[in-house]
């Protein structure tokens, strides 16, 4: 199937734990993104890729690190991990930087910090 | 910088129409955006509309762009159960950057 795949779909880890969340997509697109979204169901985005290059990096804690190993690839990993943390993040592509023909979502990974 | 706003609710009666609405500030937007989002699920881009548009129509969908008033809806015709979700108005900035209204919830009635 087409589309973008993340893993895993729920993670419940403990406070100060470090983890990682990986992104796959398979539409060719050039561009990749990481949002959080919170409890109120506000999105946030955190990261933008294009082409692996960082284009935007918006006020995140410097824990949160993405890794962009080819251009179908965007993970993201999360150093010492605060109840904060806890959101549902979601990894998105668009076949280029100007992204007129909108975005594709994957299913998000759920993340509780405890 | 943009500001995108919706309400956070809308109820309708099953069979009735919807209308979810979508204010914007920055009046060189050239894409927007309405995303659905299901419980449980990501964001599935329902349709956009170009700004030289002032409306598109896709099925049960109507978008109405209004740019003099930078006022963008979402009709949907003849509601039913599963259009239950969170309906997010997305515009695509001056910078390329996508700006995201909070999501209208519709609340189906029987």
């Amino acid at each position: 199937d087409t589309a973008v795949s993340q893993t895993p779909k729920y993670l419940v880890t403990q406070m100060g734990n470090d983890k990682s969340i990986k992104c796959e997509q398979n539409l060719g697109h050039d561009t990749m993104y990481w949002y959080k979204q919170d409890s109120k169901k506000f999105l946030k985005i955190m990261f933008s890729y294009n082409n692996k290059e960082l284009i935007i990096n918006e006020t995140v804690p410097n824990r949160f690190s993405p890794k962009s190993p080819d251009k179908a690839h965007l993970n993201l990993h999360i150093n010492s991990l605060e109840l904060g943390d806890s959101a549902v993040y979601f990894c998105a592509s668009s076949q280029e930087l100007s992204q007129h023909y909108g975005y594709t979502f994957g299913s998000g990974t759920r993340l509780t910090v405890v | 910088g943009e500001d995108v706003e919706q309400s956070l609710f809308l109820s309708v009666r099953e069979g009735d129409s919807s209308v979810i609405n979508c204010t914007y500030t920055d009046s060189s937007s050239t894409y927007l955006y309405w995303y659905k989002q299901e419980p449980g699920a990501g964001l599935q881009l329902l349709t956009y509309i170009f700004s030289n548009m002032d409306m598109k129509q896709d099925q049960r969908l109507t978008v109405l762009l209004n740019k003099k008033d930078k006022h963008l809806s979402l009709r949907i015709a003849d509601t039913q159960t599963g259009d239950s979700a969170i309906y997010f108005c997305a515009v695509l900035d001056s910078n390329y950057q996508l700006i995201w209204g909070a999501g209208t919830k519709l609340i189906i009635k029987p």
